[in-house]
């Protein structure tokens, strides 16, 4: 197993341009989550989901769009990009639904917003 | 919202001590959880505790869990370099999907 993928790896972009960061895991986890990561801030949950077509808001979730068409994959989408949205992003899967599991993160992508 | 606090914020020590690593947190929860995070990397999970635990163990990993003071603590035995890493604990609150992640312990262990 391939485990929970990220791409790209590293990213920038200009304040207002969008973009889409990719998460994949082949676990047939039903629970997905995107976090961002800042120094001396630990990790914010930003969107998550309890199976396919359901979303729902984290700690931080003004200016980032999810979905879950599928089970494997959950995008997660910067509409306008701000240097606010600096960061490292990482996206992580479980298979509990109920918090009752740990989590397997993905590689991580960083993102500098100019 | 709440959170797991670790306490200390940095750890240095030499290989071959023990580390211990703790976590306070404000409400009830389903369970705790310790990741390790290397430089530049993805976390990793350890180990799970759940509420009706008092102790677990893995490998060279001792957690404890105290829910009347809502604390954990980490421990590392006999520590080698390849333990230096970021320390985070994870509370997962009862009737809750979500984790909540604490700041972290950032430990380094020199040869």
């Amino acid at each position: 197993n391939a485990g929970v993928t990220q791409t790209p790896k590293f990213q920038v972009l200009k304040t207002g341009q969008s973009m889409t960061l990719q998460c994949a895991q082949d676990m047939n986890h039903e629970y997905m989550s995107w976090y961002r990561q800042d120094p001396g801030m630990g990790l914010r949950l930003i969107h998550y989901s309890v199976g396919a077509g359901i979303t729902d808001q984290g700690e931080v979730p003004n200016g980032y769009n999810v979905s879950r068409s599928t089970t494997e994959d959950f995008p997660l989408r910067l509409l306008s990009a701000a240097p606010s949205q600096t960061s490292v992003y990482f996206c992580a899967s479980r298979r509990s639904t109920s918090g009752g599991g740990l989590e397997y993160f993905g590689p991580g992508t960083r993102l500098l917003v100019l | 919202s709440q959170q797991g606090e670790e306490d200390p914020q940095a750890l240095s020590i030499q290989e071959g001590e023990n580390a211990t690593m703790n976590c306070s947190y404000k409400t009830s929860i389903n369970n705790l959880q310790w990741y390790r995070q290397n430089s530049g990397r993805g976390l990793v999970h350890l180990i799970l505790i759940r509420s009706n635990e008092r102790e677990k163990h893995s490998g060279r990993l001792r957690v404890t869990l105290d829910t009347s003071k809502k604390s954990s603590s980490l421990l590392i035995t006999a520590s080698r370099a390849a333990d230096t890493a970021s320390y985070f604990c994870a509370t997962a609150r009862s009737g809750y999907s979500t984790l909540t992640f604490g700041k972290g312990t950032m430990l380094l262990v020199s040869p």
